[in-house]
């Protein structure tokens, strides 16, 4: 079977770091992303993973083994805006399939 | 600014009563998804579209439908709305060579 597992909560404190694990076994790989969602809203895009290694945007960080099957999202310099559901997805197959699996997302709040 | 649109926002229907979602874009891609998304759950694939080509997910209920007249314009059709289709429906598109998925703002479904 194909299964995608995350935190389903997490708490931190502004201005602090948090790290969100993702971890999956899928059919085969061809890509992890990572996408927020704040309540009654559509997911955004945040980051991109094919390769092994770390991946920076500004304050938002991505890490891929694909060896281990694992993910993690790393949030700096955290801030009140950033209390969201957090989506770890993969693109299980290579090809002509452009379906993503989707876990059931970490819902993060940060207090001040 | 390019983008992808969906209307309305909001809907309510009464249970059994036939209601339609529409989605746009100016981006152009290729692909647009339907996704259902129910509280605190992942966006679920219900189907998607390459140019005119349809795929239906294996457990997608034959209540739904799909129509994609051109490549702007994707609608949702719910035949006989029942209680439990109340969610949140989103919309997406993508580029094949691109991996990243652009979501809609979404419009949630309320059943009567």
């Amino acid at each position: 079977g194909q299964n995608i597992d995350q935190p389903t909560e997490m708490t931190a404190t502004e201005g602090a770091i948090v790290q969100i694990n993702c971890t999956y076994q899928t059919s085969g790989f061809n890509g992890l992303f990572w996408y927020q969602q704040h309540a009654g809203e559509a997911p955004t895009f945040l980051s991109y993973n094919v390769l092994d290694g770390l991946e920076e945007k500004g304050r938002f960080s991505s890490f891929l083994s694909r060896s281990k099957g694992y993910s993690y999202l790393l949030l700096k310099e955290l801030q009140m805006k950033d209390s969201a559901s957090y989506l770890c997805a993969v693109r299980g197959d290579a090809g002509n399939n452009r379906k993503l699996i989707w876990g059931l997302g970490t819902s993060l709040a940060v207090n001040p | 600014d390019a983008m992808v649109i969906q209307n309305p926002r909001y809907q309510v229907t009464q249970f059994g009563k036939p209601v339609t979602l529409s989605c746009s874009q100016t981006l152009n891609h290729n692909v647009m998804y339907w996704y259902q998304q129910k509280s605190s759950q992942a966006p679920k694939l219900l189907f998607h579209y390459y140019d005119k080509d349809f795929n239906n997910e294996a457990d997608t209920p034959d209540n739904f439908q799909s129509r994609r007249p051109n490549t702007s314009f994707c609608f949702l059709d719910i035949r006989s709305p029942g209680l439990g289709d109340a969610a949140m429906y989103l919309c997406a598109t993508g580029v094949r060579t691109n991996n990243e998925q652009f979501f809609g703002p979404g419009t949630r479904l309320t059943v009567l």
